[in-house]
């Protein structure tokens, strides 16, 4: 029982490059999520996915797609990534509508020169 | 929309108790949780109030207060490894859509 698993662990990007960060849980998680954390912050919600086939934005959705490919995954997106998209993303899940236990994958380092 | 406010950082000696507070403003109030994260680790889960009242959980308490808008954290017979950030975080609204305090930077001390 992996959890919730993200690849890659880092990256660094130049601006205007494109990448995809994958999210993966095996817990069988209604919904997913995707996180950035800038230094000193919390954490902002980029989009959500309350369950599969379903997606919302978040707090700061502008710059990213994502895609729930199926009940497991959970794809963020950078079309054109830009130097304020460096941060760490992480992906989390949680099964039960209305409680907040989410459980986070380890994170994907990201700078973007 | 959502706020959350708690302290930026605080500082306990090992093995005394330390009070981490957060009051909100949402709509549609789901619930108050709280979250341990060590220096370039994960956030991970310490406890969840839905209700008025605390929950307690080994040395780890959390209470709510949602006439007030208010809850804390407790964290009793502090050790060192408790030195870690704390965020609290409200769902709200009719899906589950989570908003993060900016977090508590606890130092523990000899």
């Amino acid at each position: 029982n992996a959890g919730v698993t993200q690849t890659p662990k880092f990256q660094v990007l130049k601006t205007g490059q494109s990448m995809t960060l994958q999210c993966a849980q095996d817990m069988n998680h209604n919904s997913m999520y995707w996180y950035r954390q800038d230094p000193g912050m919390g954490l902002r919600l980029i989009y959500y996915s309350a369950s599969e086939g379903t997606t919302d934005k978040g707090e700061v959705p502008n710059g990213y797609n994502v895609s729930r490919l199926n009940k497991r995954e959970f794809s963020l997106r950078l079309e054109s990534a830009a130097p304020s998209q460096t941060s760490v993303y992480f992906c989390a899940s949680n099964i039960k509508r209305g409680h907040n236990e989410q459980f986070f994958g380890p994170g994907t380092r990201l700078t973007v020169l | 929309g959502q706020s959350l406010e708690q302290p930026s950082e605080v500082t306990a000696v090992e093995g005394a108790i330390v009070q981490i507070n957060c009051t909100y403003q949402t709509s549609g109030f789901y619930g108050l949780s709280w979250y341990q994260q060590h220096d370039g680790g994960a956030p991970t889960f310490l406890s969840y109030n839905a209700l008025d009242g605390l929950e307690e959980t080994g040395r780890f308490s959390s209470f709510l207060s949602r006439s007030d808008s208010y809850g804390y954290l407790l964290l009793q017979e502090l050790q060192m490894k408790d030195s870690a950030s704390y965020f609290c975080a409200v769902g709200s609204g009719g899906y589950q859509k989570v908003t993060f305090g900016t977090g508590t930077k606890l130092q523990v001390i000899p």
